[in-house]
């Protein structure tokens, strides 16, 4: 398997910018998390996905985020309009249930001048 | 809340030396993994280990659950062994993992 898939890799993008972070989990998981990690917060959970249903996005942090899973190979988090301090690596992962191992891509960098 | 903490913060090895890092968390665990991030920013599984030993390699971990602790063992560490070592806790009842905030390895040739 290919492990989990994000796009772009990187990302620099102005202030006031729409910015979409694309993932695609492991064929086979039901279960997708969104991660963003900075240097003061550490890596923190943003949302989770069961089944392609959204459980839990209390920790998305204010409306400009919304993140979406329009089927089971597919997720994407958009912020709109992006500000600096959105920038961070942000992680996609993927398990095969909930309560099971995850899996992490290899992250977006995303930098918002 | 769920406090997962790691120590040591910051590690310098020698290669081939070996190290034990360690994982407190607060709450009854469910899952507990341990991860590596690479120095290009990767996180890479090592164990998934709620309980119990497990080896692979030079790596070995031990999750004593009723102590509410894990150790990650590294022995004959080498260079490619740096990064920052993350164990995550995915307490009883709750579908979140949390973090904690790391030990960064660097391992001198």
């Amino acid at each position: 398997d290919a492990g989990v898939i994000q796009s772009p890799r990187h990302e620099v993008t102005e202030m006031g910018q729409e910015v979409t972070l694309r993932c695609k989990p492991i064929s086979g998981h039901n279960s997708l998390f969104w991660y963003r990690q900075t240097m003061m917060r550490g890596l923190e959970l943003l949302i989770y996905f069961n089944n392609n249903v959204p459980i839990d996005d209390s920790g998305m942090p204010e409306d400009r985020f919304s993140a979406k899973m329009p089927n089971a190979s597919f997720s994407t988090l958009k912020i709109q309009p992006s500000e600096p301090r959105d920038s961070a690596v942000y992680f996609c992962a993927s398990s095969l249930e909930t309560w099971a191992e995850q899996y992490f891509g290899p992250g977006t960098r995303l930098t918002v001048t | 809340g769920i406090q997962v903490e790691q120590s040591p913060p910051d590690l310098i090895l020698q290669e081939g030396a070996n190290s034990t890092l360690r994982c407190n968390f607060s709450d009854s665990v469910n899952n507990l993994q341990w991860f590596h991030q690479n120095p290009w920013g990767q996180l890479i599984n090592l164990f998934y280990i709620p309980s119990g030993t497990k080896q692979n390699g030079r790596l070995s971990a031990t999750t004593v659950a009723t102590e509410r602790y894990s150790l990650l063992y590294i022995s004959s560490s080498q260079t490619t062994d740096s990064g920052v070592y993350f164990c995550a806790e995915q307490a009883s009842g709750t579908y979140k993992y949390i973090f904690g905030t790391g030990t960064r390895l660097k391992v001198l040739a």
